[in-house]
């Protein structure tokens, strides 16, 4: 079945590179999804891929795809203390298109210890 | 704009009742999606609605179902709700078309069933 998997803690120390890595199943998805979710608050989308892209750059974040081995990864440089955060890695099931129907991973707590 | 808007924050309930949660949508997004998240299981998708119609249903049991109304705003109820019912819903909503597009979350309803 359907089944997205992450790491479930990442500690790392302020000003280094984080990366943060996701597997998943299902190999006709469209889209590939990173969000973040603070203590107390929603889900907000930080950036995605589309499945016929390697790599995707949009400031401090990088996303990088491998669609062989089904590996997604996150790498944020310069992490700051404010990206403390739990971070989560969606991917569309089969088929679909839109956000509307999202298979998610169990998420990476994130700490940055200053 | 406004973004996602749940209602309440916060519910405590009893073993055996039943429960509403309402959702309003950013002005102008068509689709309403809920997703329960526990610390056990993550975040699990429950139903996708767009135009009042139900598009997409997740693997959960008939006592939780949802509706949509004609200004989009949703709502999901929960019937003869059991203590693992106790969870973070999450509404998300949409303007989907047949370009990628992204998804908007609320905070969440935080139910606790005792």
């Amino acid at each position: 079945g359907e089944d997205v998997e992450q790491s479930l803690f990442l500690s790392v120390r302020e000003g280094d590179s984080s990366v943060i890595n996701c597997t998943y199943t299902d190999s006709s998805s469209t889209y590939l999804y990173w969000y973040k979710q603070e203590p107390g608050a929603g889900l907000q989308l930080l950036t995605y891929i589309f499945s016929n892209m390697d790599m995707k750059q949009d400031q401090r974040l990088t996303v990088l795809l491998n669609k062989k081995d089904k590996h997604l990864s996150l790498r944020i440089a310069d992490t700051q203390t404010g990206d403390s955060a739990i971070y989560f890695c969606a991917e569309t099931p089969r088929g679909g298109g839109s956000q509307g129907n999202l298979i998610f991973g169990k998420g990476t707590k994130l700490s940055v210890k200053p | 704009k406004a973004g996602v808007t749940q209602t309440p924050r916060y519910l405590i309930k009893t073993r055996g009742q039943q429960v509403t949660l309402s959702c309003s949508p950013i002005s102008g997004h068509r689709s309403v999606s809920w997703y329960q998240q526990t610390p056990g299981q993550g975040l699990q998708f429950l139903f996708e609605y767009f135009s009042e119609t139900q598009r997409n249903k997740g693997n959960f049991p008939g006592r939780f179902s949802g509706r949509q109304f004609s200004n989009s705003r949703s709502e999901m109820n929960v019937s003869t709700l059991e203590l693992g019912d106790s969870a973070l819903y999450l509404c998300a909503s949409s303007f989907p078309d047949r370009v990628h597009t992204e998804a908007f979350f609320g905070q969440g309803t935080r139910l606790t069933v005792v």
